[in-house]
C-alpha cells in the first residue's frame, strides 16, 4: 500500500540554524505527488509546497524540497530557521485520486 | 471567496450520544474529505467524496462513522454512538478534482466525548 514515513517526531532548533525534516514514502504509483503541509498552533493544515517532478527543487516561503524517486524521498529544508517556523509539518503523498496519505508529522520548535 | 466552513467549532457529547458535524466546501470544489486528527494518530482519513459519490471510507471507521454529501455544497459526518475515544479534532477539506490539487482545510470541530 501507500505510506509516508517521517522519522522525527520532534525537532528542536536554535534560530538561524538550518532545518531538515525527513520524509520517505512507499507507493504503487509511478508518478505520485508529494506534499508538505504546515500546521501552526490552533490553525488548520495548509499547503507549504508540492512536487511531481523527479529531481526538481521546489521552493516556497524560504523552504525547499526535491523529490527523489530513486530513494523515495522528499525532505524539507530551509537554510535558516525562524521563530515563526515553529509548527507541525506533515509530509503527504497522493496518487491517481486526491486522497492524501499523511506521515505522522514532525513538530518543529525553533528557540531563540 | 469563502474557504471551507465547519460547524460547530466545539462539541461536547456524552458517551452514547449521536452527533452530526457539518461542512461546506469551497465553491467549485468537487472533492471533499473528512479527517480525524489526534496527537497520537495524526491525520486519519475518514471519508472521501468526488462529485457527491463516496470514493473511499477509512476502513477502521465504518462502524460508527457515516459521512454523507447531501448536495455539492454540504456534507455531514455522523458519529453514532459516540465513545470517549472519539475525542479529537475533525477536519473537513476540499479540492479541485485535478490530480495533485491542493487540499484546503476547514477550521475543524473539536469533539469531546465524556
Amino acid at each position: 500500500g501507500d505510506s509516508v514515513t517521517q522519522t522525527e517526531g520532534l525537532v528542536t532548533l536554535t534560530e538561524g540554524l538550518p532545518v531538515m525534516l525527513n520524509c520517505t514514502y512507499q507507493t504503487i504509483y509511478s508518478n505520485p505527488f508529494l506534499f508538505w503541509y504546515v500546521q501552526h498552533l490552533n490553525e488548520s493544515p495548509r499547503l507549504l509546497l508540492k512536487s511531481f517532478t523527479d529531481n526538481k527543487r521546489t521552493e516556497h516561503q524560504g523552504f525547499h524540497a526535491t523529490l527523489h524517486k530513486s530513494s523515495s524521498s522528499f525532505h524539507l529544508q530551509k537554510s535558516s530557521a525562524q521563530l515563526s517556523d515553529s509548527a507541525l509539518y506533515y509530509c503527504a503523498l497522493s496518487g491517481n485520486y486526491n486522497v492524501l496519505y499523511f506521515g505522522s508529522g514532525t513538530k518543529l520548535t525553533v528557540e531563540p | 471567496d469563502a474557504g471551507v466552513t465547519q460547524t460547530p467549532r466545539h462539541e461536547v457529547a456524552e458517551k452514547g450520544q449521536t452527533i452530526i458535524l457539518k461542512c461546506e466546501p469551497v465553491s467549485g470544489h468537487n472533492d471533499l474529505f473528512w479527517y480525524r486528527q489526534t496527537k497520537i494518530q495524526g491525520l486519519e482519513l475518514l471519508s472521501y467524496f468526488r462529485s457527491k459519490s463516496l470514493m473511499e471510507d477509512g476502513g477502521a471507521f465504518k462502524d460508527r462513522f457515516k459521512a454523507e454529501m447531501l448536495n455539492s455544497s454540504f456534507s455531514t459526518l455522523k458519529i453514532q454512538p459516540t465513545e470517549p475515544k472519539d475525542s479529537a479534532v475533525y477536519l473537513c477539506a476540499s479540492s479541485l478534482t485535478r490530480v495533485g490539487a491542493e487540499q484546503f482545510f476547514g477550521p475543524g470541530t473539536r469533539l469531546t466525548v465524556l
